[in-house]
């Protein structure tokens, strides 16, 4: 067990709505960092809040939004989606906020948009 | 900017068989490097890393030699059983900045 916690394990929507992804960081980690896994492109890193700010941002569409909460939780939210956000979407979490890690991986949730 | 090359995948072995992936990587500065595995339905988690020229990391039986003039870091393992099968990637960071993964190499052991 990692000590992340992501929820829900397992999403299902349309073309069009908005979702939200909740990420619990392990206990003691300020730094949390989104993932998205699909299978023709792999990992791919999205964005990092450290302690709250934003530290570092990769390739996350302008659909997407996320924000890291005083308890240090962050949420992901997906908007307008598309058949093509259907992926698996990991948090990640460290002590530090350089992301040379070790990082700590949830579990995943799993979109699918129909 | 920073980049890693792994071994396409899939990779099948027999029991017992000798694993080797590749991985090689391209850095603007003086980088630490990383597997990690990702087993069914669950996260990444750490494998193994090394953080400096000729370190070598392991864990779990799996290996591998950070080698500088070669920019690579191979992972290896002289016996891979049924309950190593599992997606590995390679990573490396530079100083403070992010990971940078590469695609993931899906590992299938067989009986």
């Amino acid at each position: 067990d990692s000590g992340v916690t992501q929820t829900p394990k397992h999403l299902i929507t349309a073309t069009g709505q908005r979702v939200t992804l909740r990420c619990s960081p392990r206990s003691g980690d300020l730094s949390v960092y989104w993932y998205q896994q699909s299978l023709d492109q792999g990992l791919q890193f999205l964005i990092q809040y450290y302690n709250g700010e934003e530290r570092a941002k990769g390739n996350i569409l302008e659909r997407f939004s996320a924000q890291q909460f005083p308890d240090l939780h962050s949420e992901l939210n997906l908007s307008s989606l598309e058949l093509g956000d259907s992926a698996l979407y990991f948090c990640a979490s460290s002590v530090a906020g350089g992301g040379s890690g070790p990082l700590h991986f949830g579990n995943g949730t799993r979109l699918t948009v129909t | 900017g920073n980049s890693v090359t792994q071994m396409e995948g899939p990779v099948t072995l027999s029991e017992e068989a000798f694993l080797t992936i590749n991985c090689t990587y391209t850095a603007t500065g003086y980088p630490s490097l990383f597997w990690y595995v990702q087993y069914p339905g669950e996260g990444l988690q750490l494998l193994l890393k090394a953080t400096k020229a000729d370190d070598k990391g392991s864990n779990k039986g799996f290996e591998a030699t950070y080698r500088k003039e070669t920019t690579s870091f191979h992972l290896e393992k002289g016996s891979v059983q049924v309950s190593d099968s599992a997606v590995y990637f390679c990573a490396l960071a530079v100083g403070n900045e992010k990971l940078t993964f590469g695609t993931g190499t899906r590992l299938t052991i067989i009986p």
